[in-house]
């Protein structure tokens, strides 16, 4: 079946740690978005791409990176730069709807 | 910047009842509006889209509707299930089309009492 696939579904970051979040799309679709969730608040834009080799940064770029070398894949680093990295990170792709995975949760040990 | 406030922020009736969830939007130059349904530690499903040029959208009991000019979204429920119970997300996306993504609300927690 076609859809958007995110893992880890849960992923504990290290003091200093940089982690890499994982996205796949089988939809064929060009654009990709990458979105920060916390407890209570809706989502925020942090990178977009509508093309391969081609990103944007969104509304919270800091502390995060991404890279788009396939169109198929849109993995998401969370750098040590990022000091408060613990949310639910959602990944989408296309303008018109919108499809989600289904999340990774990161958390700080 | 274009901000989207809902309200309730949570909201909890019987079984049965009919309910409205309410969307505002502080820019009305919008290309369309959409509500999403979140159950908890999953992603987005979309529920109902309308564009800008439309009034409202239905989807079986779910009823959506648009007044673009007033910057104003209702998503009505109709005889609320248990099943119903989950996060509800109102998102505009910018009269440019959406292509560097779309404006969130924080959403209404919706629990429907069995």
């Amino acid at each position: 079946d076609g859809g958007i696939t995110q893992s880890p579904k849960y992923l504990f970051r290290k003091e200093g740690q940089n982690v890499t979040l994982s996205c796949e799309q089988n939809l064929n679709h060009d654009a990709m978005y990458w979105y920060r969730q916390d407890p209570g608040q809706g989502l925020r834009l942090i990178y977009y791409s509508q093309i391969v080799n081609d990103f944007q940064k969104g509304d919270i770029a800091e502390g995060y990176s991404v890279s788009r070398e396939k169109k198929e894949s849109f993995p998401l680093t969370v750098t040590s730069a990022q000091k408060n990295p613990t949310a639910f990170y959602l990944c989408a792709s296309n303008i018109q709807p919108q499809h989600f995975g289904d999340g990774t949760r990161l958390s700080i040990l | 910047k274009q901000e989207v406030t809902q309200i309730p922020a949570a909201l909890s009736v019987p079984e049965g009842e009919n309910l409205v969830l309410n969307c505002s939007f502080t820019d009305s130059a919008i290309y369309n509006l959409q509500w999403f349904r979140q159950d908890p530690g999953k992603g987005l499903t979309s529920l109902l889209l309308i564009q800008s040029s439309q009034r409202e959208q239905t989807s079986g009991r779910l009823n959506a509707s648009l007044d673009k000019s007033s910057g104003r979204s209702t998503l009505y429920i109709a005889a609320s299930q248990p099943g119903d119970s989950a996060t509800y997300l109102c998102a505009v996306t910018p009269s440019g089309g959406g292509a560097d993504g779309l404006t969130f609300g924080k959403g209404t927690h919706l629990i429907i009492q069995p």
